[in-house]
C-alpha cells in the first residue's frame, strides 16, 4: 500500500519554542492532507485540512497562527506547533489519500511531542 | 458524516473470531462505512469500506445489514498482533479521507 511517513516520530521541547513536523507521502501524490491530533486515551481530533499551493483550512477551535501548515509539493506537508506550552504536548498524525487506490486514507506513524 | 456508536470495548480469544458491531442508523445514501484500527502509539491502519454489498479482504470482512444501519467488522482468526482500537466510520467517498474519529471499539485479544 500507499506509504506516508512523518519525521520526527518524537520531540521534546522546552516552553516557547517551535517545533516542527513533516509529513511525507513516499510512492503518491497527495493534493490533500490532513493533521490530526490525539491526547492520551482520547480519539483522534482533525485539526486542519492541507491543501497544496493554498492555504490550509483549520477546524473550529485551532488556532491557525499556532499551528502552521505548509503544503508547498504534492509530496510534503508540514505542521509547525509555534511557542509551544505543555498544553500542546500530544500525539501528532498526518494523512494522505491516494486517489487512486479506492478512496482510503493512509496514515503517518505519528509524532509525540512533549513540551517541557 | 453520519454518527456512529461502537461498543467501547470487547474481548477476544485468539485463533478465535472476532465480532465488532457498529451502529449507524442515520446513515445516507451515498455513505460509505470505512473501518480502521489503531495500535497503540501508531498511526491509524486501513481495514476495509463498503457501501451495501459485504466486503471481504486479507485483513477481514465486513457485513452490512440491508437496511445499512449497522454493520459488523469480522476478523476471522484473531492474533495477539490484533489487540488495537477499531474504529468504524461514515462519511462519503470523496471524503473518505478526511475522517471523523469516534470513541472506536477497544479490542483486547487474549491468549
Amino acid at each position: 500500500g500507499a506509504v506516508v511517513s512523518q519525521h520526527p516520530s518524537r520531540v521534546i521541547c522546552k516552553s516557547g519554542t517551535s517545533v516542527k513536523i513533516e509529513c511525507r507521502s513516499l510512492d503518491f501524490q497527495a493534493t490533500t492532507m490532513f493533521w490530526y491530533r490525539q491526547f492520551p486515551k482520547q480519539s483522534l481530533m482533525l485539526m486542519a485540512t492541507s491543501n497544496e499551493g493554498s492555504k490550509a483550512t483549520y477546524e473550529q477551535g485551532v488556532e491557525k497562527d499556532k499551528f502552521l501548515i505548509n503544503h508547498a509539493s504534492l509530496t510534503l506537508s508540514t505542521l509547525t506547533v509555534t511557542s509551544a506550552h505543555p498544553e500542546d504536548s500530544s500525539f501528532y498524525i498526518c494523512s494522505a489519500s491516494h486517489t487512486e487506490v479506492r478512496g482510503e486514507a493512509f496514515f503517518g506513524q505519528g509524532t509525540r511531542l512533549t513540551v517541557v | 458524516d453520519a454518527k456512529t456508536t461502537q461498543p467501547p470495548s470487547m474481548d477476544c480469544a485468539e485463533g478465535r473470531a472476532a465480532n465488532l458491531p457498529c451502529n449507524h442508523s442515520t446513515i445516507s445514501g451515498n455513505e460509505y462505512v470505512y473501518w480502521y484500527r489503531q495500535i497503540h502509539s501508531q498511526g491509524p491502519q486501513y481495514i476495509i469500506h463498503g457501501l451495501k454489498n459485504n466486503e471481504t479482504n486479507e485483513m477481514a470482512s465486513l457485513i452490512i445489514t440491508e437496511d445499512r444501519k449497522s454493520s459488523t467488522l469480522i476478523l476471522p482468526h484473531a492474533t495477539l498482533r490484533d489487540t488495537a482500537v477499531y474504529y468504524c466510520i461514515v462519511t462519503i467517498k470523496a471524503a473518505g479521507n478526511k475522517l471523523t474519529f469516534g470513541g472506536g471499539t477497544r479490542v483486547l485479544v487474549k491468549p
